[in-house]
């Protein structure tokens, strides 16, 4: 089983549709949890961290959800430039990070 | 603005060749990594290194080796390159803890092909 599961996609959503994705994580020793985003071709980058309590970034609202070891990322309002694929990531209170295989979310107009 | 460079974007060589990818990093971080990600296998570590000559084997040492002889460059041996080592080559850095904890600020990528 992997450490970290995401459903691959694509979701094809309209512009302003509200889109979400979950992530399902085996350890339960997982300390941080992270969203990334990867454009087509091109690295990486941090979205945002996800606390425990759920945080919000603008349309972007991630939750963690212990219990069922699972992760959740919310756009609101989508745009054609939320056009990506979303990295999942859990830590071990390490430096090193695990991370998911990626959903792909094409928004179109 | 942060910054990590890769020596190259695209690179092709022959089954047997040795391989040298450079990554160097401008933020004085402590920790860099070397993954590699395929389609439907996502992003996997090879090696990782916390400080100046230190190395940790990841997930898929096999076939690689690495050099970390000063804190902002880390390099990627692969000794005798095969198709199977055909992908794309990502190199990261971080801080070792504080305020940005978790943040991987990642290279542009070098996607090698092996012929």
């Amino acid at each position: 089983r992997k450490e970290v599961e995401q459903d691959p996609g694509p979701f094809n959503v309209p512009e302003g549709a509200t889109v979400a994705f979950n992530c399902t994580y085996s350890n339960s020793a997982s300390q941080s949890f992270f969203w990334y985003r990867q454009d087509c071709r091109k690295e990486p980058k941090l979205l945002m961290s996800v606390y425990s309590s759920g945080n919000e970034d603008g349309r972007f609202t991630a939750q963690l959800n212990r219990a069922s070891q699972y992760i959740s990322l919310l756009i609101r309002d989508s745009k054609l430039s939320d056009s990506a694929t979303y990295l999942c990531v859990v830590n071990y209170n390490t430096d090193k990070l695990i991370f998911g295989t990626g959903t792909r979310l094409q928004v179109f107009p | 603005d942060v910054k990590v460079t890769q020596s190259s974007r695209y690179l092709v060589k022959r089954t047997g060749e040795k391989v040298f990818l450079e990554c160097v990093q401008d933020m004085d971080h402590e920790n860099m990594f070397w993954y590699r990600q395929d389609p439907g296998l996502g992003l996997r570590l090879i090696y990782f290194s916390y400080d100046v000559k230190m190395k940790e084997k990841g997930d898929i040492p096999e076939g690689y080796s690495v050099s970390r002889e000063k804190k902002e460059r880390f390099s990627l041996i692969l000794e005798s390159a095969s198709t199977n080592q055909t992908s794309m080559y990502l190199c990261a850095s971080s801080k070792t803890s504080g305020e940005y904890f978790g943040t991987q600020y990642f290279g542009p990528g070098t996607r090698l092909l092996v012929l």
